[in-house]
């Protein structure tokens, strides 16, 4: 069964002070890493896709890298904008599958 | 352009009423997935779709939960009979089939409260 772990679980940072999330996972086969952002009431808000180990992708004040066993979401010098709850999500190889297993999420607060 | 588009925002019902929440997803999507969210399990994908055709139903609760697609520009989720633990934020999303790994692109929920 695929698993994700979301860590920390709350994190409050000042604003302009720079930090880390972490998404661990355990897929048989990945096919694609997904971080999503998510504000109060609403839906959450695709941010990037990851394939395989090595890649970067980057975002305004974010950065999302991956390894073969784990995702960090870098966020450089974040304003309170940046506050909402950050998802990670995988999706299995096996052909056909469009299924998509969510960790339980960061809620960041950027204190201005 | 319109995103994916939720109906009720809001509901609120006694248990053991029928409940009906609704979908309308992204013109041109093959993809529509209904998901559940709560504080304790988080989002967890109940059904989804492919070309109006449920594919994996694996994660409906159980026989009161069910999930039609009848056209490519709407989706229902019932329950019935609903009861207090059937509670949560209720996400539709869609997507695009492509060679690539199509992200899902997701309403803004319909928040359920059953009394």
């Amino acid at each position: 069964e695929d698993q994700v772990t979301q860590s920390p679980e709350a994190l409050r940072l000042q604003e302009g002070e720079s930090s880390s999330l972490n998404c661990s996972y355990t897929v048989s086969g990945l096919r694609g890493l997904f971080w999503y952002r998510q504000d109060p009431g609403k839906g959450p808000e695709f941010l990037f896709t990851l394939y395989s180990a090595g890649e970067e992708k980057e975002k305004e004040r974010l950065k999302a890298t991956l390894t073969k066993k784990e995702s960090f979401l870098h966020i450089t010098a974040p304003k309170p904008e940046d506050s909402a709850t950050y998802l990670c999500a995988v999706r299995r190889s096996n052909f056909g599958n469009e299924k998509l297993t969510f960790g339980t999420g960061t809620r960041l607060t950027i204190i201005p | 352009d319109a995103g994916v588009i939720q109906s009720p925002r809001h509901e609120v019902t006694e248990m053991g009423q029928e409940v009906t929440l609704r979908c309308k997803p992204i013109s041109g999507h093959d993809y529509l997935f209904w998901y559940r969210q709560t504080m304790m399990r988080g989002l967890e994908l109940l059904i989804y779709f492919n070309n109006n055709v449920p594919i994996d139903d694996s994660g409906m609760p159980e026989d009161r939960f069910s999930a039609k697609m009848p056209n490519a520009s709407f989706s229902t989720l019932k329950i019935q009979p609903s009861e207090p633990r059937d509670s949560a934020v209720y996400f539709c999303a869609s997507s695009l089939y492509g060679s690539g790994n199509q992200p899902q692109h997701f309403g803004d929920g319909t928040r359920l409260s059953i009394l």
